[in-house]
């Protein structure tokens, strides 16, 4: 059973470009959740699909925005990039209930100069 | 709010080490509890988790009791490996569909030959 994917690995932007990354779940699974992993602040809870519908948001300006397609996939956008948004961003599928753990992907390594 | 406290690190064992590392959540309803590790340049894997009082997630030798008294789940393994060497992570999330995965600040293991 394949894994949840991410990609890119890896991403260098510039402050004011706008970057998209991609998550493809287990199959299956019909929940898809992102977060953010920085030194300083931890794991963050960015945002949660299900369905193609957004069921949860975190505490992050507008600037983070995402998206579920029909086949589950998930892409995650943010625009006007800026230098605190240097991270690891990790994209989570679950089946979709409240007791499931979450399958996590590797991750993309965003920096941004 | 919901909430997980987990102990500082870094922790530093030898081989064959008993290892507990704390946490403590606060949390409204019946969270699950969740442990995920981290290995370097990774994303996170689920290690054990417990979806109610009294449940003892266990995987790989760790274990966690979900204690709701004193509202605890503590990672414990007898005997550890440089195998181990990792970064911990407690988690809980809370029921309902709009329950999102809430992170301690992680604990780096190093185990030492």
């Amino acid at each position: 059973k394949a894994g949840v994917t991410q990609t890119p690995r890896y991403l260098i932007k510039t402050r004011g470009q706008q970057v998209t990354l991609s998550c493809s779940p287990i199959s299956g699974h019909r929940s898809v959740s992102w977060y953010q992993q920085t030194p300083g602040q931890g794991l963050q809870f960015l945002f949660e699909y299900f369905s193609e519908t957004q069921r949860n948001k975190g505490n992050f300006p507008g600037r983070f925005s995402g998206r579920q397609f029909s086949n589950s996939r998930s892409e995650m956008n943010v625009s006007t990039l800026e230098l605190g948004d240097s991270a690891l961003y990790l994209c989570a599928s679950s089946p979709g209930d409240a007791h499931h753990g979450y399958t996590f992907g590797s991750g993309t390594r965003l920096t941004v100069v | 709010g919901n909430s997980v406290t987990q102990m500082e690190g870094p922790v530093t064992l030898s081989e064959e080490a008993f290892l507990t590392i704390n946490c403590t959540y606060t949390a409204t309803g019946y969270p699950s509890l969740f442990w995920y590790v981290q290995y370097p340049g990774e994303g996170l894997q689920l290690l054990l988790k417990a979806t109610k009082a009294d449940d003892k997630g266990s995987n790989k030798g760790f274990e966690a009791t979900y204690r709701k008294e004193t509202t605890s789940f503590h990672l414990e393994k007898g005997s550890v490996q440089v195998s181990d060497s990792a970064v911990y992570f407690c988690a809980l999330r809370n029921g309902g569909s709009q329950g999102n995965l809430i992170f301690g600040k992680g604990t780096k293991l190093s185990v030492k030959p």
